[in-house]
């Protein structure tokens, strides 16, 4: 178990360009979230993965950003004609059902995402 | 809707106080979980503690303990004898029961300063 892995940990992006992020979430663990975090305040929910299957999207999540699992492994997280705004970490996180995880999720490091 | 306050936006002591970080939440779900996350500067979220919300027998780690409430829906979490080691970014978290996303609703975070 190595935990749950992000690439890169850093990326600085002129505005308006693409960017993607990924994430390796524990290979047993069949569902992955994406939570994004800006200064000062506490992570916010994006979206959630159950194995390959996107469940759920947050109104945060607008038609500029898409994410993929494909295979149901990792997670990649696109951000397409970036803004000021979508500065901030993003943070993946993965964990299998709360029956069997009572320590809730496993969070990686995080990307962080500043865009100039 | 679901909705964390801590109130504490920043919070200093000296090495060996105890301190206590606040919060509260609201959910119309009788069914719950919360948690605590510890954010050192590393930027990676560290899990404390997850209390579902049938169990409110308060807890003890260490230095660590936690007071569940549910007649004011609060979760306080304290350190005794704080060390320096324990300055960080603590998050008090909610989420739904088991059958949904079971995604996280994090408060904006006390950050904690331990000085020498």
């Amino acid at each position: 178990d190595t935990g749950v892995s992000q690439n890169p940990r850093h990326k600085i992006t002129k505005r308006g360009q693409n960017v993607t992020f990924r994430c390796d979430p524990i290979s047993e663990h069949n569902r992955l979230y994406w939570y994004r975090q800006t200064l000062g305040q506490g992570p916010e929910f994006l979206t959630y993965f159950q194995n390959e299957a996107q469940l759920e999207k947050s109104r945060l999540l607008s038609d500029r950003f898409s994410a993929e699992r494909p295979k149901g492994s990792f997670s990649t997280l696109e951000i397409q004609r970036t803004e000021q705004g979508d500065s901030a970490m993003y943070l993946c996180a993965s964990s299998p059902s709360f029956l069997t995880a009572p320590n809730g999720y496993t969070f990686g490091s995080g990307t962080r995402l500043t865009v100039v | 809707a679901q909705k964390v306050t801590q109130a504490q936006t920043e919070i200093s002591v000296v090495e060996k106080e105890d301190v206590t970080l606040d919060c509260v939440y609201e959910t119309r779900d009788t069914t719950y979980y919360l948690f605590w996350y510890k954010q050192p500067p590393s930027g990676e979220l560290v899990f404390l503690i997850r209390r579902n919300s049938f169990d409110e027998q308060n807890e003890i780690s260490g230095r660590y303990s936690w007071n569940f409430q549910k007649s004011t829906s609060s979760f306080n979490f304290t350190i005794t004898a704080s060390q320096v080691v324990d300055s960080a970014v603590y998050f008090c978290a909610l989420s739904e029961a088991q059958g949904g996303s079971e995604k996280l609703v994090f408060g904006k975070g006390t950050k904690l300063t331990v000085n020498p």
